[in-house]
């Protein structure tokens, strides 16, 4: 089974809102990753936020890590229409004996303008 | 633009034949990884190629197999094809295919079985 779980699986919401999405995970980490996906095209990677860091910044993105929880989340605030896209977490550990990225199922965002 | 390539971008096959997809990393990056996206699996992790040298190993059928060449560009091979191979196929590359690298995506291989 992946490592990541997002949370929720679809999230819709008007355009300038802000949108929370949540990744859980089983396993320590070495840092996790968030990632974008348009519809059909390749994923983009957007942020990445290391074992020993709490929060961190990138535009009108933030990311938390709790690894007490084994959990993160994505705040997108002021969202826009182009926004909308599915959006997955990825957590790089080591899975019996292999040293992987493993991504989640995604969130997939809509916004609603 | 990732800076990662990948040919064809639409693939339409029958069962039972087999077809290679290309791809090409960015300018510099050592490791290409293979992973396929459909509706039901999400995103699998198939293969990973480091300077050529198979590092790491996912959910890969025996019926598909990849190599990296010398000049880093990258095949994956699906044989014996079923209509469950459907699939969208990206390819990603990172600098030193160490596993908590970024990895760059290529915009995709659309697999159709008929």
């Amino acid at each position: 089974s992946q490592q990541g779980e997002e949370d929720p699986q679809a999230l819709s919401i008007q355009e300038g809102e802000n949108a929370t999405m949540n990744c859980s995970y089983k396993t320590s980490i070495n840092n996790l990753q968030w990632y974008r996906q348009n519809s059909g095209r390749g994923l983009v990677h957007l942020i990445l936020i290391r074992s020993n860091e709490r929060e961190k910044h990138s535009g009108r993105l933030r990311v938390t890590l709790d690894t007490s929880k084994k959990s993160s989340s994505l705040l997108i605030t002021a969202s826009r229409a182009a926004d909308t896209a599915s959006y997955f977490c990825a957590t790089a550990n080591i899975i019996q004996g292999a040293q992987k990225l493993v991504f989640g199922q995604g969130t997939r965002l809509t916004i609603n303008p | 633009d990732s800076g990662v390539t990948q040919t064809p971008k639409h693939l339409i096959t029958a069962t039972g034949q087999r077809v290679t997809l290309r791809c090409s990393p960015r300018s510099g990056d050592l490791s290409v990884y293979w992973y396929q996206q459909s509706l039901d699996q999400g995103l699998q992790f198939l293969i990973q190629y480091y300077n050529g040298e198979e590092r790491a190993k996912g959910n890969i059928l025996e019926r598909f197999s990849a190599q990296q060449f010398p000049d880093l560009h990258s095949e994956l091979n699906l044989s014996s094809l079923e209509l469950g191979d459907s699939a969208l196929y990206f390819c990603a590359s990172s600098a030193q295919g160490a596993f908590w690298e970024t990895q760059y995506f290529g915009p995709g291989t659309r697999l159709l079985v008929l």
